[in-house]
């Protein structure tokens, strides 16, 4: 079956160095689009990046990543880490065989002063 | 404002106790899910509502079900909650097929002590 593999669970960065959280879907079927979610502590998960095209660039707070449906990876990317954006990231493709998202076990990412 | 609405936050039963738990959104949408999220393992999904009456099982469906009477409105019933079923409970809703994106409600953290 379908599955999505996540970064290892927990990413520690120190303030102003880049970080990358990997991404990869394991499907037969065809990539349709990625998401990326963020969920700060004791908030609900909210979309932080999505992207249906494929070889495009996709920004949003700061963060990109680029959507390579040969591959199907969508890595997520921040040249500077902000100690704002310690959360748990989700990645959640879709593909042609399924009419839901499959959400990767997250990654807990910790930005240290 | 468009959002997803849990109702209650927060809330602790015994075991074999019945539980509802409620989510309502106020942006039409045709798509509404049922998570739950444990350390580890992510956001699973338990149901998912195309519409009205037009329910399907998720990847762990069991010891639970849903009821969905209108469309704005979408609920989780646990029958004999057991204190495997403790978790954090997140409703979410979409505007079409689950591939577009999810907006999620707050949670319900449930204790079944």
């Amino acid at each position: 079956g379908d599955s999505v593999t996540q970064t290892e669970g927990l990413v520690t960065v120190t303030e102003g160095l880049p970080v990358k959280l990997n991404c990869t879907y394991q499907t037969t079927y065809l990539t349709i689009a990625f998401f990326w979610y963020v969920q700060y502590l004791n908030e609900a998960p909210q979309v932080l990046l999505k992207s249906s095209t494929d070889n495009k660039r996709t920004e949003h707070q700061g963060f990109h990543a680029t959507l390579h449906k040969s591959s199907s990876s969508f890595h997520l990317q921040k040249s500077s880490a902000q100690l704002s954006d310690s959360a748990l990231y989700y990645c959640a493709p879709a593909s042609s065989g399924s009419w839901q998202l499959i959400f990767g076990s997250g990654t807990q990412l910790t930005v240290m002063p | 404002d468009m959002k997803v609405t849990q109702m209650p936050r927060y809330l602790i039963k015994r075991m074999g106790e019945n539980v509802l738990l409620e989510c309502g959104q106020d942006m039409s949408h045709e798509t509404m899910y049922w998570y739950r999220q444990d350390p580890g393992l992510g956001l699973q999904l338990i149901y998912i509502s195309y519409d009205v009456d037009s329910n399907s099982e998720g990847d762990i469906p069991k010891g639970y079900r849903v009821s969905r009477k209108k469309r704005e409105h979408f609920s989780l019933i646990l029958d004999s909650a057991k204190t495997n079923q403790t978790s954090v409970y997140f409703c979410a809703s979409s505007p079409g097929t689950g591939r577009d994106t999810l907006y999620f409600g707050a949670g319900t953290r449930l204790s079944v002590l």
